[in-house]
């Protein structure tokens, strides 16, 4: 079964600097993978995905995620963070070959201080 | 773009009274839905998998005779919270999928959430 670890609960950054929020993920074949984000009683929204074709993925508001396959990594950066960046981000894998939902990382809190 | 609704976006209840949520896909049809529960500061945690037509496929440790849900249609999918207890509060987020091929992405799409709160 495919699963996606997120290891930092919590990520600070200074707004106008760089951010990344990690993301690792495990799955039997070749994976679907995913960045949403949530705010406060929201549901998710999606920013990008990856399925095929080139490693670095761009999404919504300036976001983009690369694709490593040897280090099973699916990070998601942003050159200049701004301060309603801040919310809950969620890393989801899909194994494309199971009719199947997907699996949830369990979130890496955003806060940009101005 | 793909819109899942769910209503209500919140509710309350009295403890032993069941709550029905919805979930619709507005503009897709939607072959397979998912509800999610996600406590507090917590990931999502899967808790069905419903296809129209058919029963759910619950996760372990989901009661299905508690969680009752019902895909009875392709753009419909209800959560039943039956005889509530204040565990059972929550925020339910379902999920639905659209078809693969030409009218469709085989994506899936999230609605905004519930609020449960039984006292």
């Amino acid at each position: 079964a495919q699963s996606v670890a997120q290891p930092e609960d919590q990520v600070n950054v200074a707004e106008g600097n760089p951010l990344t929020v990690k993301c690792t993920y495990s799955v039997s074949g070749n994976p679907y993978l995913f960045w949403y984000v949530q705010y406060p009683n929201r549901g998710l929204q999606f920013l990008l995905k990856y399925i095929t074709g080139d490693n670095l993925v761009k999404g919504s508001y300036g976001f983009e995620a690369e694709f490593n396959k040897s280090q099973t990594s699916f990070h998601l950066k942003k050159p200049s963070a701004l301060v309603s960046d801040s919310a809950l981000y969620f890393c989801a894998v899909r194994d494309k070959y199971q009719s199947n939902d997907m699996r949830f990382g369990a979130g890496t809190r955003l806060t940009v201080k101005p | 773009g793909a819109v899942v609704s769910q209503h209500p976006s919140w509710v309350i209840c009295k403890s032993g009274t069941s709550v029905k949520i919805e979930c619709r896909s507005l503009d897709f049809q939607a072959t397979t839905m998912f509800w999610y529960r996600q406590f507090p500061k917590q990931s999502l945690m899967l808790m069905a998998t419903s296809n129209e037509g058919s029963k759910a496929t619950y996760e372990q440790g989901v009661e299905k005779d508690k969680f009752l849900i019902n895909h009875a249609s392709l753009t419909l999918s209800t959560l039943t919270v039956t005889s509530a207890h204040p565990e059972d509060s929550s925020f339910y987020i379902c999920s639905a999928r659209d078809p693969p091929g030409d009218r469709g992405r085989n994506e899936q799409f999230f609605g905004p959430g519930t609020r449960l709160t039984v006292l």
